[in-house]
């Protein structure tokens, strides 16, 4: 299973929205629905975002919204706050029990 | 909650074998799969495993294949990771995670704190 691509970082001043994509996201089906994002602060475990490719978990702010496309999925952060500052990762399920993470994205709010 | 907790912090030697330990509670550990990853310093997430906790298949990333074990207790409902023949670039923190086998995206919804594992002579 090829690794996923995004992009090395993303920066955005506060209450902005930002994008980061995640190309190759795309399972043995050919689409997208298996993704889900990670934000990971510094020293800590990564947490789930977004799951399915669009859905949050309960408890995650609806500031962070995913979408799918073919093989492309995005993560966007609206009303950019100082503490969404983190790396992010997506991840997909590639089939026969294996996952694939993409390189990672920084978010630096400027 | 449920938090998976992780046993702690290793230094190995190069060559030897590591077994992190990966207690979860605060659910039925027979309903849910556990996978590995890791991460290198200053690098990202790399998938290592996966493990059934209902019969103990497994599936490794190929890059792992031969080097690495992965074992549940059903008992005390507890994983646990295995790798051998230790390498300087097997530095890392390796994570424990719950895989939500009940959504179609299998996301991986809980997550151990960490157990950082230091290969050094």
């Amino acid at each position: 299973q090829s690794a996923l691509t995004q992009p090395a970082s993303v920066s955005g001043s506060p209450g902005q929205s930002i994008t980061i994509s995640c190309a190759g996201a795309r399972d043995d089906t050919g689409v997208s629905n298996r993704v889900s994002w990670y934000q990971q602060h510094p020293g800590k475990a990564p947490k789930v975002m977004v799951y399915e490719g669009d859905r949050r978990p309960s408890g995650v702010s609806n500031r962070f919204s995913g979408t799918k496309s073919g093989s492309t999925a995005s993560l966007t952060i609206s009303g950019l706050q100082a503490e969404d500052e983190a790396d992010y990762y997506c991840c997909s399920y590639a089939g026969g029990n294996t996952w694939v993470f993409g390189g990672g994205t920084k978010v630096t709010v400027l | 909650q449920v938090p998976l907790v992780q046993s702690g912090a290793e230094m190995k030697k190069p060559g030897a074998s590591v077994k992190v330990s990966c207690k979860a509670s605060g659910y039925t550990f027979t309903s849910y799969g556990i996978t590995w990853v890791r991460q290198a310093p200053g690098r990202g997430l790399e998938w290592m495993g996966w493990i059934s906790t209902k019969d103990n298949n497994t599936n490794f990333a190929q890059r792992l294949q031969g080097r690495l074990t992965m074992t549940t207790d059903t008992s005390t409902s507890t994983g646990y990771m295995e790798l051998r023949s230790l390498r300087s670039d097997d530095t890392a923190v390796y994570y424990c995670a719950r895989i939500n086998d009940f959504l179609s995206g299998f996301p991986l919804d809980h997550w151990g704190q960490g157990t950082l594992v230091t290969v050094s002579s």
